[in-house]
């Protein structure tokens, strides 16, 4: 089975500055996509950015990128310039094989991140 | 909407007290999931329905917890005999399925919130 780990309960940044959320998780499989989701406030949670495990090239989508090391199980969100908009929960999630039916995410238990002004 | 949509946001049960929590997911989504959110920790898996059909519910807590899709779009979640264990955000999501482009993300609903007393 599958496990996330988030060992960052809680994390703060000052507005405009970078911070950066880790993750690490426990797999057998070879190929899998791992995901950073937000979770705003009594607000759905969306997703912020995926890596798929055979490319190599680190996702980035604007002021967010992740660090993927896969032989140390690793993979982590680095938010630069951070804005009040992104005070959230933020869950590093695993799933098998997105090419297929029915592969459940599996979450970690979550930061909580506040940006402060 | 274009988005997923989940009724009751709010539910407030009598433990003992059956509940139904309803989910509209995107039109067209072949994929619906349930999933269970304590007080600050990560989803848990509950469910999966591909289209009508109820392929994974290896999640599902107890025989109480029953959900259906039965014309392959709108699904329900029914609680029956609340305890007060089951009280938690239930989150439904859905994805378009494998289509040669899944690109593994999930769309989420904004929950159910479920207070069992």
């Amino acid at each position: 089975a599958q496990t996330v780990t988030q060992s960052q309960p809680e994390m703060s940044v000052q507005e405009a500055e970078t911070v950066t959320l880790s993750c690490t998780y426990d797999t057998s499989e070879s190929n899998y996509y791992l995901f950073w989701y937000k979770q705003p406030p009594s607000r759905q949670m969306i997703l912020v950015i995926r890596q798929e495990a055979y490319k190599q090239q680190n996702a980035t989508e604007n002021r967010f990128s992740v660090n993927f090391q896969k032989a140390a199980k690793s993979f982590s969100l680095k938010i630069s310039d951070s804005q009040l908009g992104d005070t959230a929960m933020y869950f590093c999630a695993f799933m098998k094989d997105a090419m297929e039916y029915g592969n459940k995410l599996v979450f970690g238990a979550g930061t909580i991140l506040r940006v402060k002004s | 909407g274009a988005g997923v949509s989940q009724s009751p946001r709010y539910k407030v049960a009598k433990r003992g007290q059956d509940v139904a929590l309803r989910c509209d997911p995107i039109s067209g989504h072949v994929s619906l999931f349930w999933y269970q959110q304590a007080l600050g920790q990560g989803p848990e898996f509950l469910t999966y329905f591909q289209n009508e059909a109820q392929l994974d519910k290896s999640g599902l807590p107890s025989d109480r917890f029953f959900a259906e899709r039965p014309e392959g779009s709108v699904s329900t979640l029914k609680i029956q005999r609340t305890q007060q264990e089951d009280s938690a955000v239930y989150l439904c999501a859905s994805s378009p399925g494998y289509s040669g482009g899944n690109t593994g993300e999930l769309f989420f609903g904004e929950g159910s919130r479920l207070t069992v007393l």
